[in-house]
């Protein structure tokens, strides 16, 4: 099985900090997605990357930025965090540009921003 | 703008009993495809079922299956013989057929199974 791993459950941060979120699949995908799940508002799309040091903005993308110098690892930056980015992050990888491939997803990290 | 409505926050069905939760989506787009994900309480997100656009039949999955209307931009997800494994939170979702896979996402309704 296709395994997501996502490095922190939870994360608690100050305002300011920088933050990396860690996400790592075993399966050699070439898409990795980085999504943020809110209550009332679904799973919406930070960033995107379908190569290794290739990326794409997907509709959140202020005050993030992302970096897949590696297949397998897609790592998700927040500059200078702010409590408006507290949330829940969630990593998918999916085998190809495929529009009907599935998304695989990691457990999700759960940020607190102080 | 394509959208994905889902208008039930939650919803709560008891154990063996069957369960229908609604999606509703727009687009001008007539290539597409729709999925509909489950998120238990672990967290971790899993496929429940597809469909494409293209086919009139209604994709099935054992006890999952949906009832696809593509005029009406409906997109129901029916649980029959509900197990208390069954509660998590069920995302509806699209992505347009020509791009990649950016799937657009509803809000969610959590799915309560009772003993």
């Amino acid at each position: 099985d296709v395994k997501v791993t996502q490095s922190s459950r939870y994360l608690v941060k100050r305002t300011g900090e920088k933050v990396f979120l860690e996400c790592v699949q075993d399966m050699d995908h070439e898409n990795m997605f980085w999504y943020r799940q809110d209550p009332g508002l679904g799973l919406r799309l930070i960033y995107f990357s379908y190569d290794v040091k290739m990326k794409e903005k997907g509709d959140i993308p202020e005050g993030y930025s992302v970096s897949r110098e590696k297949k397998e690892r897609f790592s998700l930056i927040l500059e200078s965090a702010s409590t408006n980015q507290t949330s829940m992050y969630l990593c998918a990888s999916s085998l190809s540009w495929s529009t009907n491939e599935k998304l695989f997803f990691g457990s999700g990290t759960q940020l607190s921003v102080l | 703008a394509q959208t994905v409505t889902q208008s039930q926050p939650e919803m709560s069905v008891q154990e063996a009993e069957t369960v229908t939760l609604s999606c509703t989506y727009d687009t001008s787009e007539n290539n597409y495809y729709l999925f509909w994900y489950k998120q238990p309480p672990s967290r971790q997100m899993i496929l429940v079922i597809r469909q494409e656009a293209y086919k009139q039949q209604n994709a099935t999955e054992n006890r999952f299956s949906v009832n696809f209307q593509k005029a009406a931009k409906s997109f129901s997800l029916k649980i029959s013989d509900s197990q208390l494994g069954d509660t998590a939170m069920y995302f509806c979702a699209w992505v347009y057929g020509g791009a990649t896979n950016k799937l657009i996402f509803g809000t969610g309704t959590l799915l309560a199974v009772q003993p």
